[in-house]
């Protein structure tokens, strides 16, 4: 069974600060992706990123980087000089990489960011 | 490309109501799925497709049903509306990368 934890439900931080938002998951299957997904206050579902378990290297795309690590089964998410539009509730998500890919969803970290 | 479609935006059905949310997508993806998020919540996957003429249940098929007579289009059918299916419901169709639809809001009153 795959299962997704976000263990942060809520993180509040002040604008500029950086803020790092855990993803952890279970998984039996060998290869698998592993996503990430904001959503504004507006409602709709942002990609961010997708990342293949066989690819460990680090990403960064201007304020956002993302570290996995396939040794602890995690999938962390850090916004650097974080600003008042960077609040939504973000998602972490697994899915295998063949058959049906289902994709299983956290339970969500609601950011705040505060002027 | 308008990507992932979805109609109506909001609904508010009385118990025991029927309706079809409609799904489409443009990007000629064979997977193709529905989520519910509830207040708070994470997606929970309802039913999903692998392509037309084949769907399957996914965590919460109870009280929907779906069709895919088409690559393009993946509609939800609600039977008999409850309160408990007062939801956002996303459609969602997938290459590598999955893309969401805007989400329909749906109130069982």
């Amino acid at each position: 069974a795959q299962k997704v934890t976000q263990a942060q439900t809520e993180i509040s931080v002040v604008e500029k600060e950086d803020v790092t938002l855990d993803c952890v998951y279970e998984t039996r299957d060998t290869t698998y992706y592993l996503f990430w997904y904001k959503q504004p206050p507006s409602g709709e579902l942002v990609f961010l990123i997708r990342r293949n378990s066989f690819d460990e290297q680090n990403e960064i795309s201007g304020r956002y980087s993302w570290n996995f690590q396939k040794s602890t089964s995690s999938f962390n998410f850090t916004i650097t000089a974080s600003q008042v539009v960077d609040s939504a509730v973000y998602f972490c998500a697994l899915s295998p990489l063949i058959g049906a890919q289902k994709l299983v969803f956290g339970q969500g970290t609601r950011l705040t960011i505060n002027p | 490309n308008a990507g992932v479609t979805q109609t109506p935006k909001f609904r508010i059905l009385k118990i025991g109501q029927s309706m079809t949310l409609q799904c489409a997508q443009d990007m000629n993806h064979n997977y193709m799925y529905w989520y519910r998020q509830d207040p708070g919540m994470g997606l929970k996957l309802i039913y999903y497709s692998v392509g037309a003429g084949i769907t399957d249940k996914g965590e919460v098929p109870n009280g929907y049903n779906v069709s895919r007579s088409t690559t393009e289009d993946f509609p939800l059918r609600l039977e008999l509306a409850a309160p408990s299916q007062t939801s956002v419901y996303f459609c969602a169709s997938r290459a590598r990368d999955v893309f969401f639809g805007p989400g329909t809001r749906l109130t069982v009153l």
